[in-house]
């Protein structure tokens, strides 16, 4: 069974505008990480949020994480033709205070960045 | 060179053959995984080894076996392949410290007929 489910499916934006992608899962995790994939390549890790954590920032990239809503956002800024993938969450649902080193992965969300 | 390399990239065969997929890395990992992605599924957990001695089921293990070499080197085989079977697989390696994130292969596109 799938653990994050992941919204929108796909979405289309011009370039320099945000995108905004959400993650929500079931189970309480260790940590959430989002994966980027490009069209017959393998998945990319992008950033980590542990589970402690409530905002994290990479680049043009800003994760957000709500354990009481069991939910994720990524947030790209001033989005650009080349970030156009397929975006992955994952989680990692622990096992005590150790990560269990398996991932599940959410559906996806298909970006399209028009130039 | 990639770190983690799958081979072959694309196989076509028939209902009913032994089908073996490889996976090799130059990471020092000690942590491997296999994959499965199918359109609207996202990747599923196929089998997993934290080490040279260590092989585990995932969350679809039924129809696939595995067998690990090596710390470098993973396969994963189809005994008797069937057309659900159909689907990108994916290799995976990870560090086993706390929270490391997954490093993948290209993926193989097997298709069964």
């Amino acid at each position: 069974s799938q653990q994050g489910e992941e919204d929108p499916q796909a979405l289309s934006i011009q370039e320099g505008e945000n995108a905004t992608m959400n993650c929500s899962y079931k189970t309480s995790i260790n940590n959430l990480q989002w994966y980027r994939q490009n069209s017959g390549r393998g998945l990319v890790h992008l950033i980590l949020i542990r589970s402690n954590e409530r905002e994290k920032h990479s680049g043009r990239l800003r994760v957000t994480l709500d354990t009481s809503k069991k939910s994720s956002s990524l947030l790209i800024t001033a989005s650009r033709a080349a970030d156009t993938a397929s975006y992955f969450c994952a989680t990692d649902r622990g096992h005590g205070s150790s990560n269990t080193g398996k991932l599940i992965f959410g559906q996806g969300t298909t970006l399209q960045v028009k130039p | 060179d990639a770190d983690v390399t799958q081979t072959p990239r694309n196989r076509i065969t028939k209902t009913g053959k032994r089908i073996m997929l490889e996976c090799s890395q130059t990471k020092g990992h000690d942590r491997m995984y296999w994959y499965r992605q199918d359109p609207g599924l996202g990747l599923r957990l196929i089998y997993y080894s934290f080490d040279v001695k260590d092989i585990n089921k995932g969350e679809i293990s039924d129809g696939y076996s595995v067998s690990r070499q090596a710390q470098a080197k993973f396969s994963l085989s189809l005994e008797s392949a069937i057309p659900n079977q159909t689907a990108l697989y994916f290799c995976a390696t990870s560090d086993d410290e706390y929270n490391q994130p997954q490093h993948f292969g290209d993926g193989t596109r097997l298709s069964i007929l």
